[in-house]
């Protein structure tokens, strides 16, 4: 059964870079039928998709963060990363990754399973 | 980008009732393509529909999805004390972006 978990600092300083990682366990992350996402939820708040990488390294980012978000993927070690650059307290939120299943290649579809979510709150 | 409408925002309903919940979207959507979620506190979301009426593996048979177009609609046909969450719609296939709807909280009245 394939699992994913985050892991990374959970406070980080206004204007630094906010960085996780996503644990996969229980299957390939290079497989090619599934991209891998990062999605995250303010405190009270509805869900925002970040971004999605295939292990190829080929992503997709959401147009409204594209700016300060890098993707990774390390095949070696299982995983796959974010980078969100010059924080505000705006990103504080439960930052999820989970795997973005994909029926038509290259255009990933929805999003299953989900990380159990790690809270990062952006703060001095 | 296609913006995901949900409504009513709060479904007030006691065990047993039936539930009707929508997601709209701003333009049409390819084919059926539309995923929802619940999500209970403190837990990820869980998806439980795909391709607007695939329930995924392990959702329960009282939950069915249908629409197509921009008009989409998850019920429950009888309510189970473990139902009471938070629902989401999400799009996917039109664009390469893959938006939520706001949510909809399905709260015990």
């Amino acid at each position: 059964q394939l699992q994913l978990q985050e892991s990374g600092p959970g406070l980080v300083k206004p204007s630094e870079t906010l960085s996780l990682t996503c644990i996969v366990s229980g299957g390939p992350i290079s497989t090619n039928t599934y991209y891998w996402a990062w999605i995250r939820q303010p405190p009270g708040k509805g869900l925002e998709w970040i971004g999605s990488i295939y292990y190829f390294g080929n992503t997709f980012y959401n147009p409204s963060l594209k700016s300060r978000v890098t993707l990774s993927v390390d095949t070696s070690k299982n995983q796959f990363s974010l980078n969100l650059s010059s924080v505000t307290a705006a990103d504080t939120a439960v930052y999820y990754c989970a795997r973005h299943n994909m029926i038509t290649w290259g255009e990933p579809d929805w999003f299953d399973p989900w990380g159990q979510g790690t809270l990062v709150t952006v703060s001095s | 980008e296609i913006v995901l409408t949900q409504s009513p925002g709060t479904l007030s309903l006691s065990p047993g009732e039936r539930a009707t919940l929508s997601c709209r979207a701003s333009q049409t959507l390819n084919s059926r393509y539309l995923a929802w979620y619940q999500q209970k506190p403190g837990q990820a979301p869980r998806l439980l529909i795909y391709d607007a009426s695939s329930r995924a593996t392990g959702t329960p048979a009282r939950f069915s999805g249908s629409g197509s177009g921009t008009d989409f609609t998850l019920t429950i046909s009888r309510l189970e004390p473990e139902d009471f969450a938070v629902y989401y719609c999400q799009q996917y296939g039109t664009s390469l972006t893959w938006m939520f709807g706001q949510g909809t909280k399905v709260e015990i009245k």
